[in-house]
């Protein structure tokens, strides 16, 4: 079975372009999540889908980010105008409906210069 | 709001000693906890979890963790090291069993010198 796959996996982009992440999960998983983390530090929650609808996006740092997830399965994460502080690793996840293990992807390490 | 801190960013330890990675957590209502490892080039995965019953959990590998309520804390230990065992581990709560919603600690990286 394939894990969470997550595309690219590597960016570099200019201030000010935008960039689209993709991720998808594991087969069957309703629950999907995306994470950011900056810098070395701590991995920190962006939001979560169920199937198609956002269930929490409390963790989403601005509106130049803006995530969807077409017909429950892969979920694309925008940002757009990128900015420096932007770059990180984003990590997705997913998990099963009323499972509490999550499955991460590799992450895709984004850097604007 | 809840918080972890994870003492140590780093971690070098010979093979075959033991090691412990230090956690702490603060927060206002009963927590689960978890521990994940991420290798080179690998994604995160969940190494054990603590949600209830005896504080004391295990992984397959050998490492286990202990849930502290009094002292706030959950660290990770290992009594024998191996080479495969570098990698970075994180500690991570949450106020309920949607592990997916966790907050994360720093993560502390194990290096594991022959």
């Amino acid at each position: 079975e394939a894990g969470v796959t997550q595309f690219p996996s590597h960016s570099v982009i200019e201030k000010g372009q935008t960039v689209t992440l993709r991720c998808d999960p594991i087969s069957g998983h309703d629950n999907l999540y995306w994470y950011r983390r900056v810098m070395g530090k701590e991995i920190k929650f962006l939001l979560h889908f169920v199937k198609e609808s956002k269930q929490d996006e409390s963790g989403m740092p601005n509106n130049r980010f803006l995530a969807e997830r077409t017909g429950g399965t892969y979920s694309t994460l925008k940002v757009q105008p990128a900015e420096l502080e932007d770059s990180g690793v984003y990590f997705c996840a997913s998990s099963q409906a009323g499972v509490n293990t999550i499955y991460f992807g590799e992450g895709s390490w984004l850097t604007v210069v | 709001a809840q918080s972890v801190t994870q003492l140590d960013s780093q971690v070098p330890v010979f093979e075959e000693a033991p090691v412990e990675l230090r956690c702490n957590y603060s927060s206002s209502v009963s927590v689960y906890l978890f521990w994940y490892v991420q290798y080179p080039n690998q994604g995160l995965q969940l190494l054990l979890k603590y949600l209830s019953g005896s504080t004391l959990v295990e992984s397959i590998n050998g490492f286990e963790a202990e849930f502290n309520k009094s002292q706030t804390s959950f660290h990770l230990r290992k009594p024998s090291v191996h080479i495969s065992d570098t990698a970075e581990y994180f500690c991570a709560v949450s106020e309920n069993t949607n592990a997916g919603k966790s907050t994360f600690g720093d993560g502390t990286t194990l290096t594991v010198k022959p």
